[in-house]
């Protein structure tokens, strides 16, 4: 059983330019979460998606930022106009659905690191 | 979620037990905890987590404290892999759907050959 996937695992962006992080979850997981670790700084919850729907995004900068997770495909965390504190790792986690928190762990993908020039 | 305090850092001897405290003492009746490490700025990787039993798995042992104010993540057999940042996470039990992870400063764990 694959793990949690994402790529790129390394972008470079300009500034100004648009970065597209995909992250692919572990198979039967249906619920995916964006994390930021800034450099020299822990990790910061972004969002929490189910398929076609935003669950939490009180994690999320107010602009510029957005995530999807679509009914097909991966979840994408868009980032428009980078600038270069944007410049993190970006690291996605997967949860298989279920109602007893004990089958919500959490399983990490290995990271996307962006660095905007 | 309860706030966690951990050591900043640790040091073991290769082969020997590590030992990982963590305080919660704030900790309420339907909250977890979970232990996560993070290799080198590598994903991080779940261990183990528990509600008031102790737990094991092929990872770890995890020992919470009756009053549930604390507990201890046991590496039962250090090797120099790992070396890592620990995290305590206490976690709120959501019926109904996921809920995040509050990751705080976490324990810098080295061992030592």
């Amino acid at each position: 059983n694959a793990g949690v996937m994402q790529n790129p695992r390394h972008l470079v962006r300009r500034r100004g330019q648009e970065a597209r992080l995909r992250c692919s979850p572990m198979k039967g997981h249906s619920h995916v979460y964006w994390y930021r670790q800034l450099p020299e700084e822990g990790l910061k919850f972004m969002v929490y998606l189910q398929k076609e729907n935003i669950i939490d995004e009180s994690g999320m900068p107010k602009e510029r930022f957005s995530a999807e997770f679509p009914k097909e495909g991966p979840s994408i965390l868009r980032i428009q106009q980078v600038v270069r504190g944007d410049s993190a790792a970006y690291f996605c986690a997967s949860s298989p659905p279920g109602l007893a928190l004990s089958t919500d762990t959490q399983y990490f993908g290995p990271g996307t690191r962006l660095t905007v020039l | 979620d309860a706030k966690t305090t951990q050591p900043p850092s640790m040091d073991c001897a290769e082969g020997r037990a590590a030992n990982l405290p963590c305080n919660h003492s704030t900790i309420s009746g339907n909250e977890y905890v979970y232990w996560y490490r993070q290799i080198h700025s590598q994903g991080p990787q779940y261990i183990i987590h528990g509600l008031k039993n102790n737990e094991t798995n092929e990872m770890a042992s995890l020992i919470i404290t009756e009053d549930r104010k604390s507990s201890t993540l046991i590496l039962p057999h250090a090797t120099l892999r790992d070396t890592a940042v620990y995290y305590c996470i206490v976690r709120v039990a959501v019926e109904t759907s996921g809920s995040r992870l509050t990751f705080g400063e976490g324990t810098q764990l080295t061992v030592n050959p």
